[in-house]
């Protein structure tokens, strides 16, 4: 079975920091192309960044560029988030994500919930 | 990076057909065949209905089709269920850098 299973979130303060982990399992993580999406409480999804199979590219969107890095681990089938400066805006429900084929994310993690508060 | 532009709620009867739009721009929509559109039912991560504007992956029915035009996607749902009733998101692909953009998201309410 095709999985995606993301753990970190949790309760942080403003300015702290948080690193999000996602294991892939069922399929070939080193081939594809992954991506972190989040949705805040009550609210519609955001693309957050992508990378590239081999890790060599990634990309952020506006809000989290120069805060937050994407990485990952082929050997070990995992996917990493690491937000620095978080801020009370970037509280939400992370998902991880799979690039089925040229567009579309399939599967979905279940998620972890980041909450900054102080 | 403006979100894609969705209408908040449709509605539509058992049986029925309805439409959700998604407007983008020719920096988005409009320049890739690269729309994909996902359903979320509460409590429930996004399931992948559409992507490449019109293709359905494994295991989604046909009653599901996905069209574009100009810088407007459309998703249609046809003879609509009950458990059709959930938040549906379009998504595009956005160039290089910004990567992919998401609509605000559609409400449908199966009445």
């Amino acid at each position: 079975e095709v999985q995606l299973v993301e753990s970190g979130g949790g309760l942080v303060q403003p300015g702290g920091s948080l690193r999000l982990s996602c294991v892939a399992s069922g399929f070939t993580f080193s081939t594809y192309e992954m991506n972190w999406v989040r949705q805040a409480p009550g609210k519609g999804l955001e693309w957050v960044s992508y990378i590239s199979s081999s890790g060599s590219t990634k990309d952020y969107a506006d809000s989290v560029k120069g805060r937050f890095t994407i990485s990952r681990d082929n050997a070990k089938n995992s996917l990493y988030l690491q937000m620095d400066s978080l801020r009370a805006e970037d509280t939400a429900l992370y998902y991880c994500a799979r690039e089925y084929t040229t567009s579309g994310f399939d599967p979905w993690g279940q998620g972890t919930l980041v909450t900054v508060s102080s | 990076q403006s979100a894609l532009t969705q209408p908040r709620s449709v509605s539509g009867s058992p049986g029925q057909s309805v439409t959700i739009s998604c407007t983008g721009s020719s920096d988005d929509v409009g320049a890739y065949n690269l729309v994909s559109w996902y359903q979320q039912h509460p409590g429930k991560a996004p399931k992948l209905m559409i992507y490449d504007v019109s293709k359905w992956p494994s295991g989604v029915p046909d009653r599901f089709s996905g069209s574009k035009s100009g810088n407007t996607a459309s998703l249609t749902i046809s003879g609509l269920q009950a458990e059709d009733e959930a938040d549906y998101y379009c998504c595009s692909h956005a160039g290089s850098y910004t990567h992919w953009v998401f609509g605000g998201g559609t409400k449908l309410t199966v009445l």
